[in-house]
C-alpha cells in the first residue's frame, strides 16, 4: 500500500523566504509527526498531531515554525523567514495510534 | 528530560562479523523502545520494537535487541552481518504516557566491508 509521501523532495530557498513542506500520511493513520534531521543535531522531534486533540508543539525551535493538519489528514509545515540553520531534512511520520511510526522520504531543505 | 545515547558513532566490520550497537536511555518510567534503520538513499524503517513482555525481541533481517531495565539499555545485535547491512541505525524511546513523540539517539553508521 501507499506509504507516507512528502513534497517537495528537495527545496532550495534564499535566506528570509518562507517555505511550506507537505506531508500525506498513510490513509487512516490518526497520528502525524514532524521531525528534523540535521548534521550535529541528529533526529529532533518538532510537532505531533493526534486526531482532533491540540497538537504537541513542544519541539518547534522558534515561532518561525508552524504546522497545521487539515481534515485530520494532510499536514503542512511552514517555516517563515528561513535561516541557514534551518537547512536540514524534514521528516514526516504517521501511525495508527501511538505505536509504530512510519516515515516518509523527507524533504531536503537548503537555505542559501 | 528524556535522552537516548548511542555509544558507537561509526562502526566498521567485515562480513560475517558479529554486531552489537549500544543504546542507553535516561527515563526511569515505562518506555517503549525502537531501533530504526536508514539504508543509503532510503527512508527510515522500523527494525524492531519493544513494548512489553519478553525482553529479547527479534526484528527483520536477523536483528535482535535485548531490553535490560536495570541498565536502561536496549542494545542491538546481529550474529553475522552482511554487506547489505551497511546503513545508519537509530535507537529511539517513546514515553511517558505513550505520547507518541520519539526521542532518538544520535545514530550509528555501520559500514560492512565485503
Amino acid at each position: 500500500g501507499a506509504g507516507v509521501s512528502q513534497s517537495p523532495s528537495n527545496k532550495v530557498t534564499e535566506k528570509g523566504k518562507d517555505v511550506e513542506l507537505r506531508c500525506d500520511p498513510i490513509s487512516g493513520h490518526t497520528a502525524l509527526y514532524w521531525y528534523r534531521q540535521s548534521l550535529g543535531q541528529g533526529l529532533e522531534f518538532l510537532i505531533y498531531f493526534q486526531g482532533n486533540s491540540a497538537p504537541d508543539k513542544s519541539g518547534l525551535p522558534s515561532d518561525r515554525f508552524s504546522a497545521e493538519r487539515t481534515g485530520g489528514s494532510v499536514s503542512t509545515l511552514t517555516i517563515q523567514r528561513t535561516q541557514q540553520e534551518d537547512s536540514a531534512v524534514y521528516l514526516c511520520a504517521s501511525s495508527p495510534g501511538w505505536e509504530t511510526q512510519y516515515f516518509g522520504p523527507g524533504t531536503r531543505l537548503l537555505v542559501l | 528530560a528524556q535522552s537516548v545515547s548511542q555509544h558507537n558513532h561509526h562502526v566498521i566490520l567485515s562480513e560475517a562479523a558479529s554486531l552489537e550497537l549500544g543504546c542507553n536511555y535516561s527515563y526511569g518510567g515505562t518506555v517503549n523502545l525502537f531501533w530504526y534503520v536508514q539504508y543509503p538513499g532510503q527512508h527510515l524503517q522500523l527494525l524492531l520494537k519493544y513494548f512489553s513482555g519478553d525482553p529479547l525481541v527479534k526484528g527483520i533481517k536477523g536483528f535482535e535487541a535485548e531490553f535490560i531495565k536495570s541498565k536502561f539499555s536496549f542494545n542491538l545485535r546481529k550474529p553475522s552481518v552482511q554487506w547489505s547491512d551497511t546503513a545508519e541505525y537509530f535507537c529511539a524511546v517513546n514515553g511517558p504516557s505513550n505520547t507518541g513523540k520519539l526521542i532518538f539517539g544520535q545514530g550509528t553508521t555501520l559500514q560492512v566491508k565485503p
